[in-house]
């Protein structure tokens, strides 16, 4: 399974646009990009995946650049409500749908 | 549609003691996976099962096992707690498609703590 490599932490403040990139240099053809966004004491929550290209939904959207080594993750116009850990993950049909948790990123969003 | 539930919320045990676990997958998922979390850190994959057969392990000893039942909920059991079992446990289930890498739907977790 492709190993990625994120920031442990970033901070922002309410109204701006935050950016997640995440490495994973050793992605296999067939691996697909998902992140999963947690709040403390819930499980992770599904917000966005992507093969190639970008894709965009009414969360975030997802950059992936035709190399595919790396991908970065926007939430546009954060809230409090943002403040959580994001994980990037890579993984395929090959993954069986186990999914690979790195350590995440742990975003604050101030006022 | 009814989401992912896990039960209990919180546990407490002892060293040597066991425990089991129980997950209730979503409405028209087959395949229930199991996830330990530690605190500070992320998520780690314990097992999986699909149609009532394990579909493949993570890295954790054989005292870490579990069932799915035909109506496809799920539990965990793990036997000889140890001080290191302490974490949240996480329950999430799925659509096991042949041709796509589905969306995993996880539930709150059971907070395990082994005293």
């Amino acid at each position: 399974l492709a190993k990625t490599t994120q920031p442990i932490s970033m901070d922002s403040y309410e109204g701006q646009e935050v950016n997640i990139t995440c490495s994973h240099n050793n992605i296999a053809t067939n691996d697909y990009i998902t992140w999963y966004q947690q709040f403390p004491s819930q499980g992770p929550r599904f917000i966005i995946q992507g093969y190639k290209t970008k894709v965009t939904n009414e969360v975030a959207s997802l950059f992936i650049p035709a190399d595919r080594k790396s991908s970065t993750l926007s939430l546009p116009r954060v809230s409090l409500s943002d403040t959580a850990v994001y994980y990037c993950l890579v993984g395929g049909k090959a993954a069986g749908n186990k999914l690979t948790f790195g350590g995440g990123t742990r975003v604050l969003v101030k006022p | 549609e009814t989401g992912v539930t896990q039960s209990p919320t919180h546990l407490i045990k002892t060293r040597g003691q066991q425990v089991t676990l129980r997950c209730s997958s979503q409405s028209g998922h087959n395949t229930v996976s199991w996830y330990q979390q530690a605190l500070g850190q992320g998520p780690q994959f314990i097992f999986q099962y699909y149609r009532e057969e394990e579909n493949g392990r993570g890295n954790f000893p054989p005292r870490f096992s579990g069932l799915q039942f035909p109506n496809y909920s799920s539990e965990l059991n793990v036997n000889a707690l140890e001080l290191d079992d302490s974490a949240l446990y996480l329950c999430a289930s799925s659509r096991l498609a042949v041709s796509s890498y589905n969306e995993q739907f996880f539930g709150p977790g059971t907070r395990l703590t082994v005293l």
